[in-house]
This record gives C-alpha cells, structure tokens and sequence, in this order.
C-alpha cells in the first residue's frame, strides 16, 4: 500500500512566520506534488517535483518554495506566512507517466 | 492550459435515486481521474479512465469518458447514505500533473 504522510495535521501560526510543510512517500515514486484546498476552488498545484533537486512551479507558487532533497521527502515553505494562506495543503505522490496520485492526509494551516 | 468544470457543484440525493456528475473539460488530456474525499479527510482515488469510451465500475459508481465531446461522467446508481462525500474529476497532463475541478459535494438523505 502506498503511504503519503505529512509531518501535522494542524497548525497555528502568526504572520510573518516561515512555516514548513513535510511530506513523506514510501513507493519510490518520482513525482511529488503540493496542493492547497479552499471551498468552491478545488485543489490548485502550488509546485511539483518530477526529480531529487528538481521543481516546477504549478498555478499558484506565489509565497511558496519547495525543497526536495531526497526522492521520498518534498518539502514546501511559507518565507513569511500570510493570512491568506490559511488552508488546507495536501501533498500527493505519484509514478510517472500516467500513474494515479495518492494524497496525503492534509495539513490545515491557519494563519493568524 | 487545461482547465476542467464539474457540475453541478451541489448535489442532494435520496436514496435509492440514480443520477450523474458531470466533468467536462477544455484542452486535450490524456487521462481523467475521479476521486472521492470524505469530510476531514484526504482524497482517495476512484477510477482512472485512459482512452475514449472508458467505462470503469465499481458498486454503484460508473464512470466513463468521451473525449471527443471532452466529457467524462460518474454515474451513481441507487445512492446510498455512505457515498455522501465529495467528487472530484481531474485531468491529466504532462509531469504527471493534475487539473482538478471544483468538486461536487454529493449528500444522500432518506
């Protein structure tokens, strides 16, 4: 069974704080994604990495970067957390080309 | 850019009802997935349909895909209470990413 976990379920922080997302894959798989959930908006890709080292930016990197230094971790980072970043962010991993992306179970960040 | 469009966003159902989520979507793509997520928890993968006239099922759930009329539709036969969730269709495109829509919060009441 392919497992994804991230490192909290929730999380409170105060803007201006940089905040960091861990996500962690069991399956070898090469691509790691980060999206952030809000009502009525669906999931938007923020970045993904399709190799160690490698990223791309997705449709909303914007206050966000990532860091992927092993195969199994990819990591994204608040520089300075802002209100509107309060959401949920889900990591997902997946084995290219065509493969299915399994999801982790969410961090909700609130940002104060 | 590949965007992707479910309706409707807001189903309520009674059981025993039949009826279908559509996903259409704008650009070519080469693989269309339909996942569910519960309330709180994270998304889980439904069906993955990879070439015109798809049509993949499981229990109650059908789901298939035109890509002609770039159309994919899931079908829900005899709701029941446990299949209140959340749908979402994605398209796929290249590095593997996914375009997702908005979802359809589905609810099945008595």
């Amino acid at each position: 069974d392919v497992k994804v976990t991230q490192s909290s379920r929730y999380l409170v922080k105060r803007t201006g704080e940089k905040v960091f997302l861990e996500c962690v894959q069991d399956m070898d798989h090469e691509n790691m994604f980060w999206y952030r959930q809000d009502p009525g908006l669906g999931l938007r890709l923020i970045y993904f990495s399709y190799d160690v080292k490698m990223k791309e930016k997705g449709d909303i990197p914007e206050g966000y970067s990532v860091s992927r230094e092993k195969k199994e971790r990819f990591s994204l980072i608040l520089e300075s957390a802002s209100t509107n970043q309060t959401s949920m962010y889900l990591c997902a991993s997946s084995r290219p080309p065509q493969e299915t992306q399994y999801f982790g179970p969410g961090t909700r960040l609130l940002v104060l | 850019e590949l965007k992707v469009e479910q309706n409707p966003l807001f189903l309520s159902m009674q059981e025993g009802k039949n009826y279908t989520i559509y996903c259409n979507y704008s650009t070519t793509s080469d693989r269309l997935y339909w996942y569910r997520q519960d309330p709180g928890k994270s998304l889980e993968s439904l069906f993955v349909l990879l070439s015109n006239g798809a049509v993949k099922q499981e229990g109650r759930l059908m789901a298939s895909l035109d890509t002609k009329a770039r159309l994919s539709t899931l079908h829900i036969t005899a709701a029941v209470h446990d299949l209140s969730a959340t749908y979402f269709c994605a398209g796929g495109t290249s590095y593997g990413k996914l375009t997702f829509g908005q979802g359809t919060i589905l609810t099945v009441h008595p």
